[in-house]
């Protein structure tokens, strides 16, 4: 079954740093991918999905990622963070044919001063 | 402006009692979802509804029940055979063929 992993519970960084959030997939063709972001008690909102293409794509708010099928990861980055990122995401790919989005069990980024 | 109701935000139930959630989007969406969110559990997906008056199951639906006798509304009712109904609430609703979701703002239900 196709699946979706996020290494990483918690990261913390600092205001100004670069960030790279890990999203590793199970998948038996090319996937579509998805990244969320969540500030808490509200609801996800898309950040930046990946269908085709090219391998990097650009999303709101200043984050990117990179599909790389030979290491089966999208990993979210950003180059220089801003304590409004502080907030949940997660990554999440829909099963071939089917409606229905799978997703990892989140990251939850802490941003300090 | 288009987008995805919940109600309530927050609501408070005893044990035993069945608890009804709203979901509402003008978004002309023929998709919609339920899911619940635990700490560190991510999204697990409950039911959802491709298209009016049919709906699947999730990967969680025991205790739970739909319906979807509009295009615009998808309620949901916690029953009291849900054994740990206390949760964060999630709906959402996508165009048919296309994976992106969009969410509410949830309701968080609590048990006392």
């Amino acid at each position: 079954a196709q699946s979706v992993t996020q290494p990483d519970i918690h990261i913390t960084v600092s205001e100004g740093a670069s960030l790279e959030l890990r999203c590793n997939y199970s998948y038996g063709a090319t996937p579509y991918l998805f990244w969320y972001v969540q500030s808490p008690g509200q609801g996800l909102q898309l950040l930046l999905k990946y269908f085709s293409g090219d391998t990097l794509v650009q999303g709101i708010k200043g984050f990117e990622a990179e599909f790389k099928r030979s290491q089966s990861s999208f990993n979210l980055r950003k180059p220089s963070v801003h304590w409004s990122d502080a907030a949940e995401y997660f990554c999440a790919v829909p099963p071939f044919g089917n409606e229905k989005l799978t997703f990892g069990t989140g990251t939850r980024l802490t941003i300090i001063p | 402006d288009g987008g995805i109701t919940q109600s309530p935000k927050y609501l408070f139930r005893k044990e035993g009692q069945n608890v009804t959630l709203s979901c509402e989007q003008n978004l002309n969406h023929d998709a919609m979802y339920w899911y619940r969110q635990d700490p560190g559990q991510g999204l697990r997906l409950i039911y959802y509804s491709q298209i009016v008056n049919d709906f699947q199951k999730g990967d969680i639906a025991e205790g739970y029940s739909v319906s979807r006798e509009k295009k615009e509304s998808f309620p949901l009712t916690v029953t009291s055979a849900q054994k740990n109904p206390t949760a964060f609430y999630l709906c959402a609703s996508s165009m048919r063929g296309d994976g992106e979701l969009f969410f509410g703002e949830g309701s968080r239900l609590t048990v006392l």
